[in-house]
């Protein structure tokens, strides 16, 4: 079947304006989770939705991120005024369940440039 | 810092030798797992080994877990130049904790 898909693949803009990305799990998937990969580092948590709970948002780096899921499939990542340092690869997964029992599935990442 | 960490960072071997990769964590897991990643994209998972086992096999990848020393190694044998990419280890912490990566190893496998 389809696995994660993310869109777009990349993204080039310029400091202060704001950018969505979209992220597509795997069909049933109830776990849905995004980070974030600068140059050379490992995978940075943002953020994560677990079926209706609310979602943890432990991981966002500030106020100008936030992320919903819309009928518990399709999500969005917003970063709102971006910056020089949000530039990197921003990575979703899902998975059947929770974390503490299942594998996740990435989506291929959107990779983030702001100019 | 929760962060697993791999060691090496970088990793250099012929094809056809076996690749060891080790993993340390700081507080006790749920489970660990361990994720390929080509060319700075998407992961792809290997195996997850749960903090009640010790030992995992699938294919040429075996991966041990020592809870005692908070320590996980991968190790890849009869490597192949396919296998060049990088490696990291994630742990699920006790609690709804979601993944938490290492920096990973990049390994390369000179054909």
């Amino acid at each position: 079947g389809a696995g994660v898909s993310q869109s777009p693949s990349n993204k080039v803009t310029e400091k202060g304006k704001d950018v969505e990305l979209r992220c597509d799990p795997i069909s049933g998937h109830t776990a849905l989770y995004w980070y974030r990969q600068s140059l050379g580092q490992g995978l940075e948590f943002l953020i994560y939705f677990q079926g209706n709970s609310a979602p943890d948002k432990s991981g966002l780096p500030s106020d100008r991120f936030s992320a919903e899921r819309t009928g518990g499939s399709v999500s969005t990542l917003t970063i709102q005024r971006t910056q020089q340092e949000d530039s990197a690869v921003y990575l979703c997964a899902s998975s059947q369940r929770g974390p503490h029992t299942d594998t996740q599935y990435f989506g291929p990442g959107t990779r983030l440039t702001v100019l | 810092s929760q962060q697993g960490e791999e060691d090496p960072q970088a990793l250099s071997i012929q094809e056809g030798e076996n690749a060891t990769m080790n993993c340390s964590y700081k507080t006790s897991i749920n489970n660990l797992q361990w994720y390929r990643q080509n060319s700075g994209r998407g992961l792809v998972h290997l195996i997850l080994i749960r903090s009640n086992e010790r030992e995992k096999h699938s294919g040429r990848l075996r991966v041990t877990l020592d809870t005692s020393k908070k320590s996980s190694s991968l190790l890849i044998t009869a490597s192949r130049a396919a296998d060049t990419a990088s490696y990291f280890c994630a742990t699920v912490f006790s609690g709804n904790t979601p993944l938490v990566f290492g920096k990973g190893t990049r390994l390369s496998v000179i054909a």
